[in-house]
């Protein structure tokens, strides 16, 4: 149990255009999800965390007009990245966590290239 | 101070020994403690969670943790080369949805 999935596991794209990315919990309702994002050799780090029907709560120093979230249903979240650029290739993580219970379970990730 | 803080390594232990990765967290009010295992390239998956003090084992893998030293540690005995991997603790305070992750302990299992 408790399998979140994402899609795409990897997108390359030009710079300026916009890329969403979906997270699914698939066994689970996800009550909130949270996004990451990772550089090579880095720490995770939180971007926003999400609960169905409401506005995603973003970070200190995430732009929310770049990165707009999405958690429209108990078992999706989508993360659009809007007019990317090559500073914003990394590894994308979201995860989710359902109610009642503290564990977060991780998808597997998107790898986003920016040329 | 960071929130929670590892040893970034790495951390070298021949295979079969027991690898022990420690963590520290700087807020009392946090409740539950969450050991993930991460591969390069790859995303974090949950080993173990423990809420109370003292061990909690699963099979090789053993949390333990100290409130009142706001100190967490996980072992795992008889290391195998597939247990090379970076190892982040993470802590939760029972007020907050979010989980605050430790930058990584990365280990190796030399054969």
């Amino acid at each position: 149990g408790a399998v979140v999935s994402q899609h795409p596991s990897r997108v390359i794209c030009k710079s300026g255009t916009s890329v969403k990315i979906e997270c699914r919990s698939l066994d689970f309702q996800a009550t909130t999800m949270f996004w990451y994002r990772q550089f090579p050799k880095q720490s995770l780090m939180l971007m926003a965390t999400s609960n169905e029907g409401s506005k995603a709560t973003y970070e200190q120093g995430v732009e929310k007009d770049k990165f707009l979230i999405n958690h429209a249903s108990l078992t999706l979240s989508t993360l659009t990245v809007t007019s990317a650029h090559p500073e914003d290739s990394s590894f994308y993580i979201c995860s989710a966590s359902r109610g009642g219970y503290n564990e977060q379970f991780f998808g597997p990730g998107t790898r986003l290239t920016v040329l | 101070q960071k929130e929670v803080e590892q040893n970034s390594g790495p951390l070298s232990v021949p295979e079969g020994a027991i690898a022990s990765l420690n963590c520290t967290y700087s807020d009392r009010g946090s409740q539950s403690f969450f050991w993930y295992r991460q591969y390069s390239g790859k995303s974090p998956e949950l080993i173990m969670f423990i809420y109370s003090n003292g061990d909690k084992e699963d099979g090789r893998f053993t949390a333990q943790l100290n409130k009142a030293s706001q100190y967490v540690s996980l072992l795992i005995r008889d290391s195998q080369p597939s247990d090379s991997a970076t190892y982040l603790c993470a802590v939760k305070q029972s007020s907050a949805s979010k989980i605050i992750f430790g930058s990584g302990t990365r280990l190796s299992i030399r054969p």
